[in-house]
């Protein structure tokens, strides 16, 4: 089956503890990419890949890393997480940059305290 | 899940009836738009899309239109189904971009 997964699903955590979101796609997509979605703020994007190697910063990257090192993985790394990262997190992939159609994951609930 | 959508604009319709959803959009040089529908607990889906250079598309029970004078996209849900009820958002890219700016959301209602 097609699809984009996320790990863990749910995480409750403490500032200052480094985590890391995992992202997975099985569609050989070139593009992946990282939301957050917050209460009437709709959906802000975190980082972009357009390929293997290839990242680039969305609109809200601060406190965020990430990494490509194979096309199926697109990992979120918080190396300090703060309260205001609170937030639910997607992961999403499509084809290619512009794509039709973007695939997203079923979410992480994060929680920092 | 339903905390995203603690703070939208909601849109109640009869089941059958035909729904009108709206978005301004942020920059007019955008060349690329989306509508995604995402329900209770789920990530967003694709809807349909819509290229600058067209006024209107049409999906299954589903239609785009954008008005660039305005900055302005609808998305048009013929004979509204109980399925239907969920968040929609727009969303917008930029020509030579690869990033995606995403309205804030609109929750549809569809009463039986």
């Amino acid at each position: 089956e097609a699809q984009v997964t996320q790990n863990p699903r749910y995480l409750i955590t403490v500032t200052g503890k480094k985590l890391t979101v995992t992202c997975s796609q099985n569609m050989n997509h070139e593009y992946m990419s990282w939301y957050r979605q917050d209460p009437g703020l709709g959906l802000r994007q975190i980082y972009y890949s357009m390929n293997v190697e290839a990242t680039d910063k969305g609109d809200v990257p601060e406190g965020y890393k990430v990494s490509r090192k194979e096309k199926r993985n697109f990992p979120l790394i918080l190396e300090s997480p703060s309260p205001n990262q609170t937030s639910l997190y997607f992961c999403a992939s499509s084809l290619r940059a512009r794509a039709p159609e973007q695939y997203f994951g079923p979410g992480t609930r994060l929680t920092v305290t | 899940g339903e905390s995203v959508g603690l703070h939208l604009p909601t849109l109640s319709v009869q089941e059958g009836d035909n729904s009108i959803i709206n978005c301004a959009y942020s920059n007019s040089a955008s060349d690329y738009f989306i509508w995604y529908k995402q329900e209770s607990g789920k990530g967003p889906q694709f809807i349909i899309d819509i290229r600058s250079n067209m006024d209107k598309r049409q999906g299954q029970r589903v239609t785009v239109l954008l008005n660039k004078t305005v900055k302005h996209l609808s998305l048009q849900i013929a004979a509204t189904q109980p399925g239907d009820s969920a968040v929609y958002f727009c969303a917008e890219t930029l020509p030579g971009t690869y990033k995606y700016i995403f309205g804030t959301g609109t929750r549809l209602k569809v009463l039986a």
